[in-house]
């Protein structure tokens, strides 16, 4: 199966600075079909980008998905309070579909 | 707007079967054109995807569970489940059930997830 690894495992800033979420496969990914989900504590998954770089209906401009193959990125710009939490890569182009591990942006 | 609900027992014993249900609100899962799906956390790990099924009745699981779980559907009541059979203490986790574009992903809304811990 297709393991990602994220890094940074947690990524410390400031409101109004720049995350930049690194997703890498172990192998390339079919059609680039990575997905990016937010996790809240307390509340249900919200799925942010599929295709590797759409944005779901709803999710700010700030938040930019970007990558191919192996190497895929997300990038937060201008934090805002609420965009502090664990982010997930997802890729759903082999079976089984896979997660990686998450990467934590903390104020 | 779509919403979905886990509910089920919180505590399951060794070897016992968990039996998960996800009542879809907000639209209907037959005729839909979309998948839906389980998936889960345990504690400390990724998250996982368990299995899903197409509308049309298709089913789809993860290689590491088909032997143990069954997804099925409920039309009449909107509502689909999981079971998952001879669970331990590694199938401890938060479990989610979520509506998929595709088989095994991308996953969007999901539920706010249950916690279901296996332990006498």
């Amino acid at each position: 199966e297709v393991v990602l690894t994220q890094s940074p495992g947690t990524l410390s800033l400031s409101p109004g600075e720049r995350a930049t979420l690194s997703c890498r496969a172990s192998q390339s990914i079919t059609n680039n079909f990575l997905a990016w989900y937010q996790m809240r504590p307390g509340q249900a998954p919200s799925l942010l980008i599929s295709g590797a770089s759409t944005r779901a209906a709803g999710v700010p401009a700030r938040f930019t998905g970007r990558g191919s193959g192996t190497d895929f990125t997300l990038t937060i710009n201008r934090l805002e309070p609420e965009d502090f939490a664990l982010y997930y890569c997802q890729q759903y182009g082999s079976s089984p579909g896979t997660f990686g591990q998450g990467t934590k942006v903390e104020i | 707007q779509l919403q979905l609900q886990e509910s089920g027992p919180n505590l399951v014993q060794p070897s016992e079967t968990l039996s998960l249900t996800c009542t879809v609100s907000g639209g209907y899962i037959s005729n839909s054109g979309f998948y839906w799906g389980w998936l889960r956390q345990p504690p400390g790990k990724p998250l996982e995807w368990i299995a899903s099924f197409y509308y049309t009745g298709n089913t789809y699981y993860s290689p590491s569970l088909r032997s143990r779980a069954n997804i099925y559907l409920d039309s009449f009541q909107n509502e689909f489940s999981l079971t998952l059979r001879s669970v331990s203490a590694a199938d401890t986790a938060v479990y989610y059930c979520a509506r998929g574009y595709y088989a095994e992903g991308w996953f969007g809304p999901w539920g706010q997830g249950t916690l279901v811990t296996v332990s006498s």
